[in-house]
């Protein structure tokens, strides 16, 4: 098992949309329908944004949203806003009940 | 609201065990729909997976550091356990215990604050 690929930086502007990728394989991400992103900012938990690819918890805003084409699931954010600056991981379920996480995807907004 | 809370030595020596239990209020930990688990994270670096455990017992680790770990559940005191052994100084991380949901625990949804461990002697 190999952590899943994000990369390391995204930006965008107040208003503006970014989307941040998330590459697996076909034992993870591409095999099941178990994708999904958390939210952390600094000294803080983990905050689940997306989960089952493109299911929104309740009280998470719309601007948040998810997808997956093949290997690689998406996070994009629309309508960037100041709170939204913290950074991103994705997970995977990736078989016989293991987990895999990407290495983290910091969010700035300029 | 569930609640998780952590607690264990902030300090562990190389070579020795770390042990680590989280308590869970706010709901029953006799749950068919939750998994219990551990996520790291060492300073500065990403989110690691480090093991899992249903309410009946039932194990799952993380293959890179199965051979280190065990994971163990008491539901008469709502808690869960994590115990790594021979632990080294890339052992130290902010340790998150969490409610896994969805299939198979796929997706965690209730957080505890973490709490810092440091290999040193």
């Amino acid at each position: 098992q190999s952590a899943l690929t994000q990369p390391p930086s995204a930006s965008g502007s107040p208003g503006q949309s970014v989307t941040i990728s998330c590459t697996g394989t076909s034992s993870d991400i591409g095999g099941y329908n178990y994708v999904s992103w958390y939210q952390q900012h600094p000294g803080k938990a983990p905050k689940v944004m997306i989960y089952e690819v493109t299911k929104r918890p309740s009280g998470v805003p719309d601007r948040f949203s998810g997808s997956r084409s093949g290997n690689t699931a998406s996070l994009t954010v629309s309508g960037l806003q100041s709170e939204d600056e913290a950074d991103y991981y994705c997970s995977s379920y990736a078989g016989s009940n293991t987990l895999l996480f990407g290495g983290g995807t910091k969010l700035t907004v300029l | 609201q569930l609640q998780l809370q952590e607690s264990g030595p902030g300090l562990v020596k190389p070579s020795e065990t770390l042990s680590l239990t989280c308590t869970v209020s706010g709901g029953s930990i006799n749950s068919n729909i939750s998994f219990w688990g551990w996520v790291r994270q060492p300073p500065g670096k990403g989110l690691e997976w480090i093991a899992s455990i249903f309410y009946t017992g039932s194990t799952y680790y993380n293959p890179s550091l199965k051979s280190r770990l065990t994971i163990s559940v008491d539901t008469s005191k709502n808690q869960f356990s994590l115990e790594m052994n021979s632990v080294t100084a890339a052992d130290t991380a902010v340790y998150f215990c969490a409610r896994l949901t969805g299939y198979s625990g796929d997706y965690f949804d209730y957080w505890g604050q973490g709490t810092l461990v440091t290999v040193s002697s």
